[in-house]
């Protein structure tokens, strides 16, 4: 089963616009990652968030994680249509689990030229 | 890094019949995942290898299901007797250490 669920399922916007995505977990983590993945390919790691970290940026990204909550948020800033693309969060537990993911349903981003 | 490698992108075959993916992580990556992945869905977790052991197995994972990592190199993921339900993109994932995970492109299997 999924670990939790993003907020919305799908979101369209303007070239230019900032787009903002939601996740939330049900279960203690280790850490919290974005994943971007565009129709019919693989899945590629955009940023990774530790459970200790409030708040993480990488060029147009910012994740803020709130563990008390158990949620994160995604914000793409200044978006581009090249964005378009399903965002995905997933969880790492830790300790025994290997490190293996549990992602959630998924944001469908759609940016209009 | 020449990224992770999926074969076969994609594979359609009746049901019944038995499939292998095969899937070469990155080289130096110890850490091997299977993930399942359906329309409109987040990847599923389906096994986990750390160098040739196979660590962790979901309950997803059938007995018709059956994954290798010999010498801990490629990967394969082979489903027996395929059903209906089997149809998916089938993911596989690398990793060193804790470090995140790099994807290939998938299998995407069809069974008709």
């Amino acid at each position: 089963s999924q670990q939790g669920e993003e907020d919305p399922q799908a979101l369209s916007i303007q070239e230019g616009e900032n787009a903002t995505m939601n996740c939330s977990y049900k279960t203690s983590i280790n850490n919290l990652q974005w994943y971007r993945q565009n129709s019919g390919r693989g899945l590629v790691h955009l940023i990774l968030i530790r459970s200790n970290e409030r708040e993480k940026h990488s060029g147009r990204l910012r994740v803020t994680l709130d563990t008390s909550k158990k949620s994160s948020s995604l914000l793409i800033t200044a978006s581009r249509a090249a964005d378009t693309a399903s965002y995905f969060c997933a969880t790492d537990a830790g300790g025994t689990s290997g490190s293996r993911l549990t992602f959630g349903e998924g944001t469908q981003l759609t940016v209009n030229p | 890094d020449t990224g992770v490698s999926q074969d076969p992108r994609h594979k359609i075959t009746k049901r019944g019949q038995n499939v292998t993916f095969r899937c070469d992580p990155i080289s130096e990556h110890n850490r091997l995942y299977w993930y399942r992945q359906t329309l409109g869905q987040g990847p599923e977790f389906l096994t986990y290898f750390q160098n040739e052991a196979q660590l962790e197995k979901s309950r997803l994972l059938s007995d018709r299901f059956s994954a290798e990592r010999p010498k801990g190199s490629f990967s394969t993921l082979e489903i027996q007797r395929t059903e209906q339900g089997d149809s998916a993109m089938y993911l596989c994932a690398s990793s060193r250490g804790g470090q995140p995970q790099h994807f290939g492109d998938g299998t995407r299997l069809s069974i008709l």
